[in-house]
Parts: C-alpha cells; sequence; structure tokens
C-alpha cells in the first residue's frame, strides 16, 4: 500500500516557540492531505485539509494562526504550531487519499507526538 | 450530530475466540465507504477493512469480517480466533460522498491470554 510519512516523530519544545511538523506521500502524489490530532484516549479529531497551490480548510474551532499549514508540493504538507502552549501537547496525525488506489482510502502518517513544557 | 457511534469503550476477549465491534453510522448518501482502523499503543492508524455501500457481500480480509447491515446502518467487525497482538484501539470510519471521513470514539479491546 502506499506510505506517508511524518517528521519528527517526537518533539519536546518549550512554551512560546514554534514547531513544524512535515507530513510526505512517498510513493503517490497527494493533491489533498488531512490533519488530525488526538488527545489520550480519544478520537481522532479534523483539524484542517490541507490542499495543494491553495489555501487549507480548517473545521470549526481550529486557530488558522495558530496552525499553520502550507502545502508546498504534490508530495509534501507541513503543520506549523506557532506560539506552542502545553495545552497544544498531543498526537498529530497527517493523512492522504490515493485516488487511484480503490475505495479512496486514506493512508496516514505514524503521527507526531508533541509535548510542550 | 454523531455520524459514527461506537458504544463500546472497552471490550475484553479471551485468546482465541471470536469478539464483535459495534459501530453504527448515519449519512443520508447514496454512496459511502466504510472502514476499521486499528491503533496499538504506538499511535499508528493500521487500515483493517474496507466496505463500499453497493457491496451486495460482507467484506472479509484474513481473521477480519464487517457484518455489514444496510438497513440497520450498521458496520460492525468481527475478529476470529484473537490473538494477544489484536489488543489496541480500533476505530470505525465513513467516507461520506463529499470524500470527507467521520471516525468513531474507539473501541479498547484488550485479549485476555
Amino acid at each position: 500500500g502506499a506510505v506517508v510519512s511524518q517528521h519528527p516523530s517526537r518533539v519536546i519544545c518549550k512554551s512560546g516557540t514554534s514547531v513544524k511538523i512535515e507530513c510526505r506521500s512517498l510513493d503517490f502524489q497527494a493533491t489533498t492531505m488531512f490533519w488530525y490530532r488526538q488527545f489520550p484516549k480519544q478520537s481522532l479529531m479534523l483539524m484542517a485539509t490541507s490542499n495543494e497551490g491553495s489555501k487549507a480548510t480548517y473545521e470549526q474551532g481550529v486557530e488558522k494562526d495558530k496552525f499553520l499549514i502550507n502545502h508546498a508540493s504534490l508530495t509534501l504538507s507541513t503543520l506549523t504550531v506557532t506560539s506552542a502552549h502545553p495545552e497544544d501537547s498531543s498526537f498529530y496525525i497527517c493523512s492522504a487519499p490515493e485516488l487511484a488506489g480503490g475505495p479512496y482510502e486514506q493512508y496516514f502518517g505514524p503521527g507526531t507526538r508533541l509535548t510542550v513544557t | 450530530a454523531q455520524k459514527i457511534t461506537q458504544t463500546q469503550p472497552g471490550m475484553f476477549v479471551q485468546e482465541k475466540e471470536a469478539v464483535t465491534l459495534d459501530c453504527t453510522y448515519d449519512t443520508s448518501d447514496p454512496s459511502y465507504g466504510l472502514f476499521w482502523y486499528k491503533q496499538p499503543s504506538s499511535g499508528e492508524m493500521i487500515f483493517l477493512i474496507y466496505q463500499g455501500s453497493y457491496d451486495q457481500q460482507n467484506a472479509t480480509e484474513g481473521r477480519y469480517s464487517l457484518n455489514f447491515q444496510k438497513a440497520r446502518k450498521s458496520a460492525n467487525l468481527v475478529i476470529s480466533a484473537s490473538q494477544l497482538g489484536d489488543s489496541a484501539m480500533y476505530f470505525c470510519a465513513m467516507r461520506d460522498y463529499g470524500n470527507q471521513f467521520y471516525f468513531g470514539t474507539g473501541t479498547s479491546l484488550t485479549v485476555i491470554p
């Protein structure tokens, strides 16, 4: 199946700093990528839809100035958490649908665990 | 309104037994897809099985089968011959006609040796 990578897998940062998370589709092109956030023992919450060549679409309640998304190419989307605070500590997962693969399945990255101290 | 409902926050099953994880969904779209994912403690989301709304037969993938009852809008996952490695969170998800994905709250499965 298709492969999606995320970097870094874990990051610890100090409050007030910014953190960039990369999501790459390794063997297919992804015009759309999704960014999710997951708190411990909870479900995935869609934060935004990243679109190559256009602005990201944010879900209600997600601050677009705090969570900057850039879909730089057909294989790369980045999520930057600006001025991070401890409440931003979470597990961030990206996914990308492969349109040619069959049932429009989306492939998930392995996730990035962010800890803000 | 919740699109995907998983009513079992936690389930236990004896090793080598079968277990059913419940999932109901809500949509008025004629075309949609239903997915089950496994999330071990490492956090990665592992695709298990897919059922399309027009599929006549229940999907099967090895020890996984999906009990699709369209009229009842349910898509239960059946895991046969449970193994210790099956202990994980399990999420039911639906892709709607607009290709948006919705996830349930998950079921934590523990396999007892």
